[in-house]
């Protein structure tokens, strides 16, 4: 029940430069800071983006993150091997319930 | 150092009520600012908000699961408690457990997978 939208797939060659699209709401993206996390094959989500565009320390600058009104992007440049993972983007959503958490559907990046 | 850890059963039967705790050190869960969440994945599906608890006890629940979720925390254990009710083959996942500071999750446990089948 992910309510930010991702596309399935994106991929890259070495080197290249990815963009990673999520799509939201007023109630979340739209009113609300964005978080981005790397799932590395077998492993629990890392937390890659915060409130935006900041990097948590000792993730490398390749990683940046925008946001424009309701939508948000992850761009990943110089693209390296150890980058292939899924990635998905979250904000809390002022929902009429409570405020709650809200993930996107995912990306996987596969490097060529 | 923070870190997380997940523990409970691996296999539950359909209507069974499953309890999840997480143990963490580095932090404390009497910290303003502070606190410790659940997040769960299908097999092969994307990540699931579930529940989350903050330092005065404030809690909160995804709409969609808060009749069947309860979470609880033992501050001098430094546990938190999960528990989901009336489980189902479709609540099969990993769970995970995160420290949320000013509503980031930033640290994850390696989480643990659960299967439900009779």
């Amino acid at each position: 029940q992910s309510v930010l939208t991702q596309p399935p797939s994106a991929s890259g060659t070495p080197g290249q430069r990815v963009t990673i699209s999520c799509s939201g709401s007023s109630s979340n993206i739209g009113s609300n800071y964005v978080y981005w996390y790397q799932q590395l094959p077998g492993t629990a989500p890392k937390l890659l983006i915060y409130r935006n565009n900041q990097r948590p320390s000792g993730v490398p600058d390749r990683f940046s993150g925008s946001k424009s009104g309701t939508s948000a992007s992850l761009a990943i440049s110089g693209l390296r091997s150890e980058d292939e993972a899924d990635y998905y983007c979250a904000a809390w959503d002022d929902s009429l319930s409570g405020p709650l958490y809200v993930f996107g559907t995912g990306t996987k990046v596969t490097v060529l | 150092q923070i870190t997380l850890k997940e523990s409970g059963p691996t296999l539950v039967k359909p209507t069974q009520t499953l309890t999840l705790t997480c143990t963490f050190s580095g932090f404390s869960l009497s910290t303003s600012g502070v606190g410790v969440g659940w997040i769960r994945q299908p097999p092969g599906k994307a990540l699931e908000w579930l529940a989350l608890i903050y330092w005065d006890d404030d809690k909160r629940y995804s709409p969609s699961l808060k009749s069947r979720l309860t979470i609880t925390k033992d501050t001098s254990k430094n546990q938190v408690v999960l528990t989901m009710t009336n489980m189902d083959p479709v609540d099969t996942a990993t769970y995970y457990c995160a420290h949320n500071f000013l509503y980031v999750f930033d640290y994850w446990g390696q989480g643990t997978l659960v299967t439900v089948s009779s």
